[in-house]
């Protein structure tokens, strides 16, 4: 069965103060992994998909890798306003997403 | 850019009533996907559709049916509503063999 687990559940960081997200997985096959951002009460806003292992991608202040089995998120000099839930998501030879419990990020101006 | 639209954005219903939530895929998407997210839990998928037709299933309930229209709307019917049907619910869509899903807002579901 198809498993995604995140770390830590929880992160407090001062603004300006980078940090890293972990998101392992087992997986029967891995079409891609995806990160998404959500504020509370809203959907997930789509940020990166990757596809193999060693692909980086950035965008802002947000820099994901993937290796066989993880992947990070990687928050440069975080700001309020990047304070959200990010879930990492698999999805495996067929198309539905199974997801993490998502790390919940606070910054602290 | 146009988003999935999902209505309505707030339902309560009594416990054993019927409840049916629409979605509406970005223009030119052909695949809707359906998600319940319980208070403090991840997404867990419950349905899809590509083409009209289901392509996937995953932790329905069978009092909960689906469909997708030739316009490619999509629409959740919830019958026999209990009080651990409150949720989010969330639509994405896709295009055809493209991987990444695009969410909608959500329904929020209250079932008293």
């Amino acid at each position: 069965e198809d498993q995604v687990t995140q770390s830590p559940e929880a992160l407090r960081l001062q603004e300006g103060e980078s940090s890293s997200l972990n998101c392992s997985y087992t997986v029967s096959g891995l079409r891609g992994l995806f990160w998404y951002r959500q504020d509370p009460g809203k959907g997930p806003e789509f940020l990166f998909t990757l596809y193999s292992a060693g692909e980086e991608k950035e965008k802002e202040r947000l820099k994901a890798t993937l290796t066989k089995k993880e992947s990070f998120l990687h928050i440069t000099a975080p700001k309020p306003e990047d304070s959200a839930t990010y879930l990492c998501a698999v999805q495996p030879n067929d198309y539905k997403l199974s997801f993490g419990a998502g790390t919940t990020v606070t910054v602290r101006a | 850019a146009a988003g999935v639209i999902q209505s309505p954005r707030h339902l309560i219903k009594e416990k054993r009533e019927t409840a049916t939530l629409k979605c509406y895929p970005i223009p030119r998407h052909d695949t809707v996907y359906w998600y319940q997210q319980g208070p403090g839990q991840d997404p867990q998928f419950l349905i899809s559709f590509y083409e009209k037709m289901q392509s996937d299933k995953g932790s329905i309930p069978d009092r909960f049916s689906a469909q997708q229209f030739s316009d490619y709307h999509s629409e959740l019917n919830m019958s026999s509503l209990e009080l651990g049907d409150s949720a989010l619910y969330f639509c994405a869509s896709s295009l055809g063999g493209e991987e990444t899903q695009y969410f909608g807002p959500g329904t929020r579901l209250l079932v008293l």
